[in-house]
């Protein structure tokens, strides 16, 4: 069965150090997304992106974010100057479509800023 | 903007025993909604999700939830849980895109 794939599972960086979370969404899938949960916490929709531009974004994914689709099958998620509260789980997620289609989440990304 | 508040944290249940985890949510326009499971230490699963048709919904691991329009109400049960259920348990409401999460319900299943 297709999945999510994520990489690396866990990062640890220095605060101000620049990080790249990747993700290979599933290989037919359209939109994609990014999520994160600081640990304890909800769940929190950061960014969706369809046809190589950001579709949608939440007030987290502010200017020290970026996402990007440098080729057919990757999807990452950088960010350019960490912060102590950037440490969380971070999770990739892919639909075939928007509108209530399943997002299919990969295993996350546990960042750790020191 | 969309809401999703699951009132219960954490529901101890003995292994057999029915359980029912409480979702509600708020909209100003049409949902979907979702209800995704994380193991320890894994991604988000996937239970089961409602998009429109009959309110009754039925998931994967014999799970169901059912959707209550004028309650604005999505709760999950199981008549008979088992130890694998185990796991922290997440009602959504999705957009077009977006999907807003719950703070989650940590299921203890109890020997």
């Amino acid at each position: 069965e297709p999945e999510v794939t994520q990489t690396p599972s866990h990062q640890v960086t220095q605060m101000g150090q620049e990080v790249i979370l990747r993700c290979v969404p599933i290989s037919n899938h359209l939109y994609f997304y990014w999520y994160r949960q600081i640990l304890g916490q909800k769940v929190e929709f950061l960014v969706s992106f369809y046809n190589n531009e950001i579709s949608e974004k939440s007030e987290i994914f502010d200017d020290q974010f970026s996402v990007e689709r440098p080729d057919g099958s990757n999807f990452t998620l950088k960010i350019r100057s960490t912060k102590l509260e950037d440490s969380a789980m971070y999770f990739c997620a892919s639909s075939a479509r928007g509108g209530g289609e399943t997002q299919y989440f990969g295993p996350g990304t546990r960042l750790l800023v020191l | 903007a969309q809401s999703v508040t699951q009132l219960d944290s954490q529901v101890p249940v003995f292994e057999e025993a029915p359980v029912e985890l409480r979702c509600n949510y708020s909209s100003s326009v049409s949902v979907y909604l979702f209800w995704y499971v994380q193991y320890p230490n894994q991604g988000l699963q996937l239970l089961l999700k409602y998009l429109s048709g009959s309110t009754l919904v039925k998931g994967i691991n014999g799970f169901e939830a059912e959707f209550n329009k004028s309650q604005t109400s999505f709760h999950l049960r199981k008549p008979s849980v088992h130890i694998s259920d185990t796991a922290e348990y997440f009602c959504a409401a999705g957009g077009y895109q977006k999907v807003t999460f719950g703070t989650g319900t940590k299921l203890q299943v109890i020997p």
